[in-house]
């Protein structure tokens, strides 16, 4: 069971980038997918959710109408495309799972129980 | 939506049991048992502990468990360890769809 994130960069304030996360070793499209981030020597702060089959999602008001998380099923991809980025936004960013696989238990519970190891997104000028 | 509320460190001897806080309001811990728990190391991603206020994942030691009263909820670790040597964060559903975190709890073994 394994979760890669690629794509972190640097990037100007204005700027965009898309971030990947690659699943391996479960059926990615029984669960529900996040991201969550951490700004260098600060705490973990939840960016987004989908749904397993792509068809809801959420978003922190921080990045609402900026960022755009997507999910390829049939690819065992999850993304997170980031627009107009800001300083604010540089940080670790982790792509993980719901604890919950819908088939068992047909719920999320927004518990993460696998991590990726994080890509790293500068935004500075 | 504010951060949840924890202690900024917490520590104890090896052997003790230390119980780490965390503070919400009634929009998120005091209405869901959507309350969960990571460990952190320095450099590492997190580590689920407990989910659902006090379920562990398979795999994670005893010695850790979670409650809720309120709109606080709770982490113990009795038997401390060197190797709980980490950082902690809670986290909760709210009640605008959206999960926040903890601030953050350091925990040192003396």
């Amino acid at each position: 069971v394994q979760l890669v994130e690629s794509g972190g960069d640097l990037v100007q304030p204005g700027g965009s980038l898309r971030l990947s996360c690659a699943a391996s070793g479960f059926t990615f499209s029984n669960y529900w997918m996040y991201w969550v981030r951490q700004a260098p020597g600060k705490g973990l702060v939840w960016v987004s959710r989908i749904n397993s089959d792509g068809s809801a999602t959420g978003y922190a008001d921080s990045v609402k109408g900026r960022f755009t998380i997507s999910r390829d099923n049939a690819k065992n991809t999850l993304y997170l495309q980031m627009n107009s980025l800001r300083g604010e936004d540089t940080a670790v960013y982790y792509c993980a799972r719901d604890v919950s696989n819908i088939v068992v238990v047909p719920a999320a519970t927004d518990a993460f129980d696998v991590w990726g190891q994080g890509t790293m997104v500068t935004v500075s000028s | 939506q504010s951060a949840l509320t924890q202690p900024a460190s917490v520590s104890g001897s090896p052997g003790q049991s230390i119980t780490i806080s965390c503070t919400g309001t009634s929009s998120d811990v005091g209405r869901y048992n959507y309350v969960s728990w990571y460990q952190q190391h320095p450099g590492k991603a997190p580590k689920l502990m407990i989910y659902d206020v006090s379920n562990r994942p398979s795999g994670v030691s005893n010695r850790f468990s979670g409650s809720k009263s309120g709109n606080t909820a709770s982490l113990t670790i009795s038997g401390l360890q060197a190797e709980d040597e980490a950082d902690y964060y809670c986290s909760s559903y709210t009640s605008s769809s959206t999960l926040v975190f903890g601030t953050g709890t350091k925990v040192t073994v003396l």
